[in-house]
């Protein structure tokens, strides 16, 4: 079964500090990573993937196999970061039967 | 920009109902998606669609649920007889291929009472 955590439900970070959302996850075989991201009244949009490994708005992250993370960071927070984020896993690199983690809501404090 | 559209935006129903979620996926996308968040809770998969059948469902997606592409523009997904366990935020997405970026819509927000 595949199986996304994420600690922390809340995390409130000053403006310009670094920021890391933290993910982990369980699954046997070799899945593809997501990041999510919900603006206040916003809807759900894809922040960036694993398979991409591109900075989206500032915010990277990276596949750590032995350790079954993919923690999102950001070396400078800033204000419009604050939002709902949300770690997934897919089995099969597609959108199919993506698993979430319960999110992080994250607030920049100015 | 295109977006994937959902109406209503909030349904109240009563248990044992029927009701029909709708939604338009952005016009040239093949894959469709239906997931939920109950409230409090994560984001789970029901069901996706391609070619007109289903290509993947979740445990969730039992037969009380059904979809549908019923022309061109909607994909509707049906609870046949809700339940209170029913109330969700019901997520419709959309992608050009199963492994391109999903677009989601906002959600409908299903009462059951």
């Amino acid at each position: 079964a595949q199986r996304v955590t994420q600690p922390e439900k809340l995390l409130s970070v000053f403006k310009g500090a670094p920021v890391e959302l933290k993910c982990n996850y369980s699954y046997s075989g070799s899945p593809e990573l997501f990041w999510y991201v919900q603006y206040s009244r916003q809807r759900l949009q894809l922040l960036l993937r694993h398979i991409s490994r591109e900075s989206i708005k500032g915010f990277t992250a990276d596949l750590n196999k032995g350790e079954t993370s993919f923690h999102l960071k950001k070396p400078f927070a800033q204000e419009e970061d604050s939002a709902m984020y949300y770690c997934a896993l897919s089995p099969n690199f597609g959108n199919e039967k993506l698993t979430f983690g319960t999110g992080t809501r994250l607030t920049i404090i100015p | 920009e295109p977006e994937v559209t959902q109406t209503p935006s909030h349904q109240v129903t009563q248990m044992g109902q029927e009701v029909i979620l709708r939604c338009v996926p952005i016009s040239n996308h093949l894959y469709f998606y239906w997931y939920r968040q109950i409230l409090g809770q994560k984001v789970e998969f029901l069901v996706s669609f391609y070619n007109n059948e289903i290509s993947e469902k979740s445990e969730i997606f039992d037969d009380q649920f059904s979809v549908e592409r019923p022309d061109g523009s909607n994909f509707t997904l049906k609870i046949r007889s809700t339940k209170l366990e029913d109330s969700a935020m019901y997520f419709c997405a959309s992608s050009e291929q199963v492994n391109t970026e999903a677009f989601f819509g906002q959600g409908t927000r299903l009462t059951v009472v």
